[in-house]
């Protein structure tokens, strides 16, 4: 099975501030991979699939970069509705699909 | 409005069985791989299982794979995933979720329900 690794597990930042979270996978996975957003108490939101294309309605300060193993998910300048668990997401495994562990990013 | 709308969760016994249903509405049903995917509470999210279009690709998570068996009436526009033997480990918020349009040249979930509860405990 393919495992999604995630860096950092937690962070702290300002408003304003470029924010970058790492996925890794344990083998190569093209480019089938995706993020999502999600906010306390509320279901994930997709951001970026296709590790780089930017889902409708998304604001263009997120955006996605990598293939193969190495992934990166980019907030340009962090707002304050901004602050809340992102995961990464494999779907080249198909039918079998695996997130990563999340990274929280939090008001510093 | 493209909605997904989860039913059948509540608290059971370690052992026991449990039927979620998803009803779909908005979006041709029958055009898209449909998914389950959990949160237990504090944690983070865990893929439970897919179901193509016309059912014939089905996958499930290595957690959940014997007990748990995924299914789609496109009839119906509804989804289900029957929990048998269910375990405390099972206690978690499921999600149905839609995945993308197939033209996209790729695979991930764009509409998630907003999910039901399913507790495990004696």
């Amino acid at each position: 099975d393919i495992q999604m690794t995630q860096s950092p597990s937690s962070l702290s930042a300002s408003v304003g501030d470029r924010v970058t979270i790492t996925c890794r996978a344990s083998q190569s996975i093209t480019s089938y991979l995706n993020w999502y957003q999600q906010k306390p108490g509320k279901a994930p939101k997709l951001l970026i699939y296709a590790a780089s294309s930017l889902q409708s309605g998304v604001p263009s300060r997120f955006s996605g970069s990598g293939s193969g193993t190495d992934f990166a998910l980019t907030i340009s300048s962090l707002q304050p509705e901004d602050f809340a668990t992102y995961y990464c997401q494999q779907s080249y495994s198909t039918p079998v699909y695996t997130f990563g562990q999340g990274t929280r990013v939090e008001i510093k | 409005e493209v909605q997904l709308v989860e039913s059948g969760g509540g608290l059971v016994q370690p052992g026991r069985s449990l039927r979620l249903s998803c009803a779909a509405s908005g979006f041709t049903f029958d055009d898209y791989a449909m998914h389950w995917v959990r949160q237990a509470p504090g944690k983070g999210l865990e893929w439970v299982s897919g179901i193509n279009w016309n059912s014939g690709g089905i996958g499930y998570a290595d957690s959940v794979k014997g007990r748990f068996t995924i299914s789609r009436d496109n009839a119906k526009n509804s989804l289900y995933l029957q929990m048998n033997s269910l375990r405390a480990e099972d206690t978690a918020l499921y999600y149905c979720v839609k995945d993308i349009p197939p033209n996209w040249n790729s695979r991930a979930f764009d509409i998630w329900g907003q999910g039901t509860m399913v507790s495990v405990s004696s």
